[in-house]
């Protein structure tokens, strides 16, 4: 089975400031990694997702996050955001043995100021 | 193309009524899932369906059933709701494979009183 950790629930942060919202994976088999956005009042849209390789994953909206095995974590990184970037974002891991199957984190809401 | 679409979107019963939440996917997807989004817990797998004929019960399934007669539909069924089945609900489907990105529906919001 897998579980995810969000620690942070809200992220306060200046427009064009860098941010990184930490996400903690644990998996007794081989994950496959996703990071989701959710805008108000919509469905979740897909970010970016780690399946093999470079352990450095870049995304839609000049997000990116990087896949740390020996630390179970799998963070999303912007290095300047924007107010469009308000959003709830969540980590979801699944394991390659059942792919489809995701399992989300408890989410983090970025809120980003002027 | 639709995508998943999810009906009713906004939803109010009241302790021990009954209802079922649609979803229908028009990308011929062989997996299916029902999400709940509740505050400061994101979102739980209630049921799930690899392919027509096939489901099987995720985090959260107490309260809930589900059936998958065919590969586009996919309803959730609340046989006698509860205060605590108040929460937003969402369907996904994919295909199955090498972490095949979830495509959501708009969600449904249901209220129990």
């Amino acid at each position: 089975a897998q579980s995810v950790t969000q620690l942070d629930s809200q992220v306060p942060v200046f427009e064009e400031a860098p941010v990184e919202l930490r996400c903690n994976y644990s998996s007794s088999v081989s994950v496959y990694l996703f990071w989701y956005v959710q805008y108000p009042n919509q469905g979740l849209q897909l970010l970016l997702k780690y399946l093999s390789g470079s352990t450095l994953v870049k995304g839609i909206n000049g997000f990116e996050a990087e896949f740390n095995k020996s630390q179970t974590s799998f963070h999303l990184r912007k290095p300047s955001v924007h107010i469009s970037d308000t959003a709830e974002y969540f980590c979801a891991v699944s394991g390659m043995d059942s792919s489809y199957k995701l399992i989300f984190g408890s989410g983090t809401r970025l809120l980003v100021r002027p | 193309n639709a995508g998943v679409t999810q009906t009713p979107k906004f939803q109010v019963l009241k302790t021990g009524q009954s209802m079922t939440l649609q979803c229908a996917q028009d990308m011929n997807h062989e997996y299916m899932s029902w999400y709940r989004q509740d505050p400061g817990m994101g979102l739980r797998l209630i049921h799930y369906s690899v392919g027509a004929g096939i489901t099987d019960q995720g985090e959260v399934p107490n309260g809930y059933n589900v059936s998958r007669s065919t590969t586009e539909d996919f309803p959730l069924r609340l046989l006698s709701a509860a205060p605590s089945q108040t929460s937003v609900y969402f369907c996904a489907s994919t295909l199955q494979g090498l972490g095949s990105p979830l495509h959501f529906g708009n969600g449904t919001r249901l209220t129990v009183t």
